[in-house]
C-alpha cells in the first residue's frame, strides 16, 4: 500500500493564481481531511468528507474547495490564493469502528508559498 | 484560551533520562485522545491513543485526568530517536473525526 500521497510536494504561486492539491489514498478509508500547519498554530482542519460525495467546512475553509467524486480522491482546490494561504498542506484519512481508536494516516505533505 | 495547549519546550534532555509532558483541554464534552509523533518537515504520525484508565507501549506511558482535562505522556530511558515534535490530539465528536484538535506541539531533543 502506498498510504496517503501527495502532489505537488512544494509549489509556489502568484498571489490571485489558482491550484489543485492532489490527495489519494489507497485503504479504502472513508474518511478523508486537509489540514494546514502554520508556525506556532496546531493543524488546523480546512475541509473534509465522511465518504465519496459528502464534504463539509473544518475550521478554516475560506478560499478553498473540495470535492470527492470517488473513495481514493479528495483533491483541495485553492481558489484565488493569497500569500496567508503559505502554509503545509497535509491531507489524512482514517478509519474506525469508533471514536476511541481513530488513527488518522497523513500524507508527506505540500509545502505552498504564495507571492 | 486556546482548546489544547501545551508547553512547547523545547525540552533539551539527556539521553537515558525520564521525561513528562503535560496537556491540557478546555471542553469538557471531548471523547478522545491521542499523541501524535511529528519530525522535522515530516507528517504527524499515530503514537498512541490515551484511555481513562491510562495506557503503556514501551517505554511510552499515556494518563489521562478528566475532571482536571488533562492528558500527560511519559517518556522511559529516552532514546536519541525520541527527538521530535510531540502533538496532543483532543476529539471532541461522538463519531467522526471532523473535530479533532491538534494542539502546537511539545519539541523534544534528546542530547547524547
Amino acid at each position: 500500500n502506498a498510504g496517503v500521497t501527495q502532489t505537488p510536494k512544494f509549489q509556489v504561486l502568484k498571489t490571485g493564481q489558482s491550484m489543485t492539491l492532489q490527495c489519494a489514498q489507497d485503504m479504502n478509508h472513508e474518511y478523508m481531511s486537509w489540514y494546514r500547519q502554520d508556525p506556532g498554530m496546531g493543524l488546523r482542519l480546512i475541509h473534509y468528507s465522511v465518504g465519496a460525495g459528502i464534504t463539509d467546512q473544518g475550521e478554516v475553509p475560506n478560499g478553498y474547495n473540495v470535492s470527492r467524486s470517488t473513495t481514493e480522491d479528495f483533491p483541495l482546490r485553492l481558489l484565488s490564493a493569497a500569500p496567508s494561504q503559505t502554509s503545509v498542506y497535509f491531507c489524512a484519512s482514517s478509519y474506525s469502528p469508533d471514536v476511541y481508536s481513530y488513527e488518522q494516516y497523513f500524507g508527506p505533505g505540500t509545502r505552498l508559498t504564495v507571492t | 484560551r486556546k482548546e489544547v495547549e501545551q508547553d512547547p519546550g523545547p525540552f533539551n534532555v539527556p539521553e537515558g533520562a525520564t521525561v513528562a509532558f503535560n496537556c491540557t483541554y478546555s471542553n469538557s464534552a471531548s471523547q478522545s485522545f491521542f499523541w501524535y509523533r511529528q519530525d522535522c518537515r515530516k507528517e504527524p504520525k499515530l503514537l498512541m491513543s490515551v484511555y481513562s484508565s491510562g495506557n503503556e507501549d514501551g517505554r511510552f506511558t499515556a494518563q489521562l485526568n478528566r475532571a482536571s482535562q488533562y492528558i500527560s505522556l511519559l517518556i522511559r530511558d529516552s532514546k536519541l530517536s525520541d527527538s521530535a515534535t510531540y502533538l496532543c490530539v483532543v476529539n471532541r465528536s461522538n463519531f467522526g473525526n471532523e473535530k479533532l484538535t491538534f494542539g502546537t506541539g511539545t519539541r523534544l531533543t534528546i542530547i547524547p
